[in-house]
């Protein structure tokens, strides 16, 4: 079975901190792909990154970047210079299989508090 | 890209009445997913819906509560039966591999 870990429940920073949102996955699929989501208050899931499972380069969009370390399971989310805009919940997620069809297994998200 | 509404995108119900919320894509596509986001918990997924054949539902979810619909390729419906106050949740709709969500319905029960 499939299962997403996101030990850290809350993080608290102050501006311009850099954060790391960390994510641990399982699954017996060779071929699978990495998510990553942000809720903020207002309660839409915003969409931010999908990754496959054969592609460990690491990727940098703006002030977010994405470790992706297969030997470790582990996908974690960095941001940096963080911003108050940034706290929002943050949940990973994990596919099963690779299809456009597979259902999403979550994490239990990371509360993210960004102070000014 | 996808395109996802929702309707209602807010309800307030009362203890064992039924609500049915409606998703609709702006283009075609083969799955559609429901989830279910309790308040302060992660999203579960409830049931995964192909157009021509019964839902599929997850461990700990029955079709006499949450009947799914999915009359065409762009739109689908998830009703919440006989509601309960444990009811009280966001539910969204989804496609292609998660990387297209609605906007979520918002309920809550009294």
């Amino acid at each position: 079975a499939q299962k997403v870990t996101q030990a850290q429940t809350e993080i608290s920073v102050v501006e311009k901190e850099d954060v790391t949102l960390d994510c641990v996955y399982e699954t017996r699929d060779t071929t699978y792909y990495l998510f990553w989501y942000k809720q903020p208050p207002s309660g839409e899931l915003v969409f931010l990154i999908r990754r496959n499972s054969f592609d460990e380069q690491n990727e940098i969009s703006g002030r977010y970047s994405w470790n992706f370390q297969k030997s470790t399971s582990s996908f974690n989310f960095t941001i940096t210079a963080s911003q108050v805009v940034d706290s929002a919940v943050y949940f990973c997620a994990l596919s099963e299989g690779a299809g456009a069809n597979s259902k999403l297994t979550f994490g239990k998200g990371i509360t993210l508090s960004v102070r000014p | 890209s996808a395109v996802i509404s929702q309707k209602p995108s807010r309800d307030i119900c009362q203890r064992g009445t039924s609500l049915t919320i409606q998703c609709q894509v702006d283009s075609q596509v083969t799955m559609m997913f429901w989830y279910r986001q309790q308040p302060g918990q992660s999203l579960t997924l409830i049931a995964t819906a192909n157009q021509g054949s019964e839902a599929t539902y997850e461990s700990g979810f029955v079709i006499d509560k949450f009947p799914i619909s999915r009359p065409n390729l762009t739109f689908s419906t998830l009703t919440v039966s006989n509601m309960s106050p444990e009811d009280s949740s966001i539910y969204l709709c989804s496609v292609d591999q998660g990387q297209f969500f609605g906007p979520g319905t918002r309920l809550t029960v009294l």
